[in-house]
């Protein structure tokens, strides 16, 4: 089975901080997700990678930052911690192409307080 | 235009009806679609992959219309544990994934 895994189910941060949240899948897989999901407003891409060190902005990028140092880790950086990014994240990830799914990891619900 | 819009209902549905949801899609070179399906605080799964010639898997049948850029989902002889939030899904040529906002469904005993 593809495995998602995103390294926290709970955040609680301070406005201001730098937050990193982690994403690992372990199935080879070129390209990966970053999504955040608000009441109301669906899921929206915030920055996706088809490759390593490859990075591409989504619909929503600002205040945010990405890393993809290995082809199975996709992280993603809150510079600068603001209330306003409390949401809950999913990362997900799939082959790259056409007809592939997104298998997503558990989602990490962040609090910016 | 938002790239994939969807009626957020809620659908509220007795059990044994059948039930649709349609979905519009803006960029008319997205090369494939899908219906997820998402539990309240779970994350989205695959419940379909939506073809040309239509699919059919079970109850739920999904069809593609490329002309008027538009898929659907077909739920019959609906269940209690088909209650969710169903979302629209395109992937566009350069391999960004879209998710629509979702279609919340509950069905009623």
């Amino acid at each position: 089975d593809v495995k998602v895994t995103q390294s926290s189910r709970y955040l609680v941060k301070r406005t201001g901080e730098k937050v990193f949240l982690e994403c690992v899948q372990d199935m080879d897989h070129e390209n990966m997700f970053w999504y955040r999901q608000d009441p109301g407003l669906g899921l929206r891409l915030i920055y996706f990678s088809y490759d390593v060190k490859m990075k591409e902005k989504g619909d929503i990028p600002e205040g945010y930052s990405v890393s993809r140092e290995k082809k199975e880790r996709f992280s993603l950086i809150l510079e600068s911690a603001s209330t306003n990014q409390t949401s809950m994240y999913l990362c997900a990830s799939s082959y790259g192409g056409a007809d592939t799914e997104a298998f997503f990891g558990q989602g990490t619900r962040l609090t910016v307080v | 235009r938002k790239e994939v819009e969807q009626d957020p209902g809620p659908f509220n549905v007795p059990e044994g009806a059948t039930v649709a949801f349609n979905c519009t899609y803006s960029n008319s070179a997205s090369q494939s679609f899908f219906w997820y399906r998402q539990d309240c605080r779970k994350e989205p799964k695959l419940l379909m992959s939506v073809y040309s010639s239509g699919n059919e898997d079970g109850r739920f049948t999904a069809q593609l219309n490329r002309a008027s850029q538009y898929i659907s989902l077909l739920i019959r002889d609906s269940k209690l544990s088909d209650s969710a939030t169903y979302l629209c899904v395109v992937n566009n040529p350069d391999d960004k994934i879209i998710f629509g906002k979702g279609t919340r469904l509950h069905i009623l005993p």
